[in-house]
């Protein structure tokens, strides 16, 4: 398996632009996690799906920030308008949740990253 | 506000020498798991332990839960420079919270 693809690899725009990340889990996983990493904030959860259905997203920041799954295999998380404070690594992940077992079902599976940079 | 502490926050060992970090969480878990971090890629899963194990081991890692402390702890056995990275705790049961991780440099 491929493992998580994460579209684009990198992204620079500039403040009041649309940015859309793109997310493909690896195949069969019932959990889709969108985090973002800061080096003021960390690492944090931002939303989740299971099954394709939006669970906790209680972590989007605000409005600007929107999240969909309309299939099991196909993820994006949007920003609009974009603002400098939104310039972060964001990490797809995915897991096997049932499909997995007792023992991996909830390991996490993480993408490469987008580092998005808002000028 | 972040679960899972990491301590210490940065580390410097020599290749061959034992590495140990502590995650120290606030509310009682399901389970914990631990994820290394290379510069510049994504988190990799290393181990999870469940609340009623009391020590795992996989190759050269072994950790630790005190449930009653709350606390959590790595060790890296036989350090190498490809050891080198960030280490973060995660607990939950489905989505994580992590804290702030420890910066692993192992010198060769």
């Amino acid at each position: 398996d491929a493992g998580v693809i994460q579209s684009p690899r990198h992204e620079v725009t500039e403040m009041g632009q649309e940015v859309t990340l793109r997310c493909k889990p690896i195949s069969g996983h019932d959990y889709l996690f969108w985090y973002r990493q800061t080096m003021m904030r960390g690492l944090e959860l931002l939303i989740y799906f299971n099954n394709n259905v939006p669970i906790d997203d209680s972590g989007m920041p605000e409005d600007r920030f929107s999240a969909k799954m309309p299939n099991a295999s196909f993820s994006t998380l949007k920003i609009q308008p974009s603002e400098p404070r939104d310039s972060a690594v964001y990490f797809c992940a995915s897991s096997p949740g049932s499909q997995g077992g007792y023992f991996s079902g909830e390991t996490q599976y993480f993408g490469p990253g987008t580092r998005l940079l808002v000028l | 506000s972040q679960q899972g502490e990491e301590d210490p926050q940065a580390l410097s060992i020599q290749e061959g020498e034992n590495a140990t970090m502590n995650c120290s969480y606030k509310t009682s878990i399901n389970n914990l798991q631990w994820y290394r971090q290379n510069s510049g890629r994504g988190l990799v899963h290393l181990i999870l332990i469940r609340s009623n194990e009391r020590e795992k081991h996989s190759g050269r890692l072994r950790v630790t839960l005190d449930t009653s402390k709350k606390s959590s702890s790595l060790l890296i056995t036989a350090s190498r420079a490809a050891d080198t990275a960030s280490y973060f705790c995660g607990t939950g049961r489905r989505a994580l919270t992590f804290g702030s991780g420890t910066r692993l440099q192992v010198q060769p």
